[in-house]
């Protein structure tokens, strides 16, 4: 059974880095074809895709979020951290992270259930 | 800005049928996924690929895909199918994910 938990903090000031850790079960990071990505939803708003990393290390960014976020993997922990420098209040949000395999074309099969995070003086 | 195009919102009838676009150029080229998200909760699977249901998911959704546009039909629409539903795909180059902007669709 696949399941994915982010954690991380629910409160940072603005200018601040966010780090946030997705630990998850079910699946190994190293086995050919799987990857982990992170999702961001505002509050009332759609879903935004950040980061997704492959089992290979392979890394890719959303080109409009590209020079803030940092995308790194624990294969021995089980773990996916994400970090975005220079935080503003738009970055309010709830962050999830998902699981992927890594054709083109497939789906987040698997989700977190979030974590809000608000950015605020 | 969405590479993936969505209507805002779309109602149903109970018990009819109704159909949720997304649009966009990389569709010609790379399947699409849909997902329901309901308030409060994170999002759900409901098709992927060519038409694909995860296990769980009834067969009233189906999915379906003509040129640039991607569908998620829904036949005979439930009270509990209110929700937001979201297309996602790769961006035109190929190296990226996209989400449509999302559909709110209302069941009166």
């Amino acid at each position: 059974q696949i399941t994915l938990k982010e954690s991380g903090p629910t409160l940072v000031k603005p200018t601040q880095t966010l780090t946030l850790t997705c630990t998850f079960s079910g699946f190994s990071l190293s086995t050919n074809g799987v990857s982990v990505g992170w999702i961001r939803q505002p509050p009332g708003k759609a879903l935004e895709w950040l980061a997704l990393i492959y089992w290979d290390d392979d890394k890719r960014y959303s080109p409009s979020l590209r020079s803030r976020l940092t995308i790194t993997r624990d294969t021995s922990k089980n773990q996916v951290v994400l970090t975005m420098t220079n935080m503003d209040p738009v970055d309010t949000a709830k962050y999830y992270c998902a699981h992927k395999l890594s054709a083109a074309g497939t789906p987040f099969d698997y989700w977190g259930q979030g974590t809000l995070v608000t950015v605020s003086s | 800005s969405s590479e993936l195009t969505q209507d805002p919102a779309v109602s149903v009838a109970l018990g009819q049928t109704v159909r949720i676009t997304c649009q966009g150029d990389s569709l010609r080229s790379y399947y699409a996924s849909w997902y329901q998200q309901k308030p409060g909760q994170a999002p759900v699977l409901v098709i992927y690929g060519q038409n694909n249901r995860p296990s769980g998911i009834p067969d009233r959704f189906s999915g379906s895909s003509s040129g640039n546009t991607v569908s998620l039909t829904i036949t005979g629409a439930q009270a509990e199918d209110e929700a937001d539903y979201y297309c996602n795909s790769r961006d035109s180059s190929g190296d990226h994910v996209v989400f449509g902007g999302g559909t709110k669709l209302t069941v009166l």
